[in-house]
């Protein structure tokens, strides 16, 4: 069974370009959540889909977006990248909803991207 | 707003102690309790995914426990071993009445080295 899949691995864009990140859920889950992970600031959360809804979102600034497709796989877009969007960018997806098992979150490889 | 805290942040053992990490949070309205271990800049492994209302889990030579009214989880893992040496992540999702929210809030994680 193949796990969450994240492309791509590695990223480096300049300051005030614009970025999209793809993940594509283990198959049959639902849910997918992103994350920031930098050394000070740890892991947040940005947001989470369910069945192309948005059902959460974190304290990010409005450059950064979501989006799900009917087959679950999800993108981020971050716009007008600063310097401190440098970070592991992980996906996470779950079955979403029913028992509290499914609610067990499976993250992808992430996406390393540096902004110069 | 949830809170939580990992003790301790780094860990040294020699292979074969037994150790414990420690995880506390601030709301006990958790759905549930998940622990993972990252490897350097790796994505995250789940561990073990402790609902709200158990006590304890167990995956081989790891077990979890959670005491949700004190706002306190542990994770004992026995017989360690230098394959271990990862950071282990704590992570609580918030709910209520038997309802999960997506987002999880994580721990800044305990960095365990296991020396031969």
């Amino acid at each position: 069974k193949a796990g969450v899949t994240q492309t791509p691995r590695y990223l480096i864009k300049t300051r005030g370009q614009q970025v999209t990140l793809s993940c594509s859920p283990i198959s049959g889950h639902r849910s997918v959540s992103w994350y920031q992970q930098t050394p000070g600031q740890g892991l947040q959360f940005l947001f989470e889909y369910f069945s192309e809804t948005q059902r959460n979102k974190g304290n990010f600034p409005g450059r950064f977006s979501g989006r799900q497709f009917s087959n679950s796989r999800s993108e981020m877009n971050v716009s007008t990248l600063e310097l401190g969007d440098s970070a592991l960018y992980l996906c996470a997806s779950s079955l979403g909803q029913g028992a509290f098992m499914n609610t067990e979150a499976f993250f992808g490889q992430g996406t390393r991207l540096t902004v110069v | 707003k949830q809170e939580v805290t990992q003790i301790p942040a780094a860990l040294s053992v020699p292979e074969g102690e037994n150790l414990v990490l420690n995880c506390s949070f601030t709301d006990s309205a958790i759905y549930n309790l998940q622990w993972f271990r990252q490897d350097p800049g790796k994505g995250l492994t789940s561990l073990l995914l402790i609902q709200s209302s158990q006590r304890e889990q167990t995956s081989g030579r790891l077990n979890a426990s959670l005491d949700k009214s004190s706002g306190r989880s542990t994770l004992y893992i026995a017989a360690s071993q230098p394959g271990d040496s990862a950071t282990y992540l704590c992570a609580v999702r918030r709910g209520a009445g038997g309802t999960s929210y997506g987002k999880l809030t994580f721990g800044q994680g305990t960095i365990l080295t296991v020396h031969p």
